[in-house]
């Protein structure tokens, strides 16, 4: 049972690049989640999903984009990567109902630094 | 003011010893409250929730003050693994997941 699992765990990319995260669960979860951690800044949501194919934005969704094709999976885009967006990204999901909607279980996070 | 504070120490303390953690929220809807640790360069993982009568699991008790809006996590016969970063997490109103508002952590080292 692999729990979330995400790739890649280390990139580095050049100002204007592209790249996608990917996360998978399975969990058989409803909801997925893409948080980013920053020094002093703590985690913050870019972008959510409450089920297949549909998405939402978080807090900070400037400048990446989603998709959830698969209930299984969650796609993070950066379509042109800024040095703002260097960061530890966390993917995350839980149950849709009740109270296990609020525990999440995060993937081991991807380090992307962006030159 | 922060919609969570937590004292980001860090609580340096030996093995063995008792230490408590605080955390206060701004939100006095918020209605669901969760402890998670963070381990150095790692994901954060579920320690406890938090109920309104205050719960307990092993060496870990949280309470929770609604009327002063903090949370609280005592850690009893501190062990060196539980050296880590501790999470604070409340939900926005109707406990609404999505919007988890998390603590920027408080920084705990266990020494032998």
């Amino acid at each position: 049972n692999a729990g979330v699992t995400q790739t890649p765990k280390f990139r580095v990319l050049k100002t204007g690049q592209s790249m996608t995260l990917l996360c998978a669960q399975d969990m058989n979860h409803e909801y997925m989640y893409w948080y980013r951690q920053d020094p002093g800044m703590g985690l913050r949501l870019i972008h959510y999903s409450v089920g297949e194919g549909t998405t939402a934005k978080g807090e900070v969704p400037d400048g990446y984009n989603v998709s959830r094709l698969k209930k299984q999976n969650f796609l993070l885009g950066l379509e042109s990567a800024a040095p703002s967006q260097t960061s530890v990204y966390f993917c995350a999901s839980s149950y849709g109902r009740s109270s296990g909607a609020n525990v999440l279980t995060f993937g081991a996070g991807s380090r992307l630094t962006v030159l | 003011r922060k919609e969570v504070e937590q004292d980001p120490g860090p609580f340096n303390v030996p093995e063995g010893a008792t230490v408590a953690f605080n955390c206060t929220y701004s939100n006095s809807a918020s209605q669901s409250f969760f402890w998670y640790r963070q381990d150095c360069r790692k994901e954060p993982k579920l320690l406890m929730s938090v109920y309104s009568s205050g719960n307990e699991d092993g060496r870990f008790t949280a309470q929770l003050n609604r009327a002063s809006q903090y949370i609280s996590l005592l850690i009893r016969d501190s062990k060196l693994s539980d050296s880590a970063t501790y999470l604070c997490v409340v939900t926005d109103n109707a406990g609404n997941n999505r919007k988890l508002i998390w603590g920027l952590g408080t920084s705990l080292a266990v020494n032998p």
